[in-house]
């Protein structure tokens, strides 16, 4: 059991860059989630993919955010023209389809300057 | 109001003692209820979890559960030094495949 894995662990960009992480779920589980967390907060939920297809999608997430899963399987999380505020830790979790007890990755920090 | 909430503390125990966390949550269509430990710098892990009412353990923890009162609480026996940590209390509301997570009690167990 490897556990959820997410890549970068840290990245650093400038504003208005690009940035796009990747999430590797636990092999059997069909739900993955994304949140976002900043310091002192609990972890904001971004995004919700069951297999492939993105059924849920947070009504605060900006246009400028986009999340794919294409085969089911890795999902990867892209922003674009990255603002200061979006600095936080990105998480990635996942659960069985059955139950909703969600095992987190380690996150990835970005940073923008 | 917060959909989820929880004391901020720091909630500070001495060795050994019980500690006791609160969470209270706004939704009462919540089906489904987390206990998560982060240390500083570190992901969000699993601890306990919780879907009817009433009291379930595992070894030191206990999750209590009171969807009258819309409460839902941790308790830590035995506490050590190495639960220092933030706990984050999370709530599956109805009709959603989400966790609406609190901000989290920070507890200091010292020696």
């Amino acid at each position: 059991d490897t556990g959820v894995s997410q890549n970068p662990r840290h990245k650093i960009t400038k504003r208005g860059q690009n940035v796009t992480f990747r999430c590797d779920p636990i092999s059997e589980h069909n739900r993955l989630y994304w949140y976002r967390q900043t310091l002192g907060q609990g972890p904001e939920f971004l995004t919700y993919f069951q297999n492939e297809a993105q059924l849920e999608k947070s009504r605060l997430l900006s246009d400028r955010f986009s999340a794919e899963r294409p085969k089911g399987s890795f999902s990867t999380l892209e922003i674009q023209r990255t603002e200061q505020g979006d600095s936080a830790m990105y998480l990635c979790a996942s659960s069985l389809e059955i139950s909703y007890e969600a095992f987190f990755g380690q996150g990835t920090r970005l940073t923008v300057v | 109001q917060k959909e989820v909430e929880q004391n901020s503390g720091p909630l500070s125990v001495p060795e050994g003692a019980i500690a006791s966390l609160n969470c209270t949550y706004s939704d009462r269509g919540s089906q489904s209820f987390f206990w998560y430990r982060q240390y500083s710098g570190k992901s969000p892990e699993l601890i306990m979890f919780i879907y009817s009412n009433g009291d379930k353990e595992d070894g030191r923890f206990t999750a209590q559960l009171n969807k009258a009162s819309q409460y839902v609480s941790l308790l830590i026996r035995d506490s050590q030094p190495s639960d220092s940590a933030t706990y984050l209390c999370a709530v599956k509301p109805g009709g959603y495949n989400k966790l609406i997570f609190g901000a989290g009690t920070r507890l200091a167990v010292h020696p």
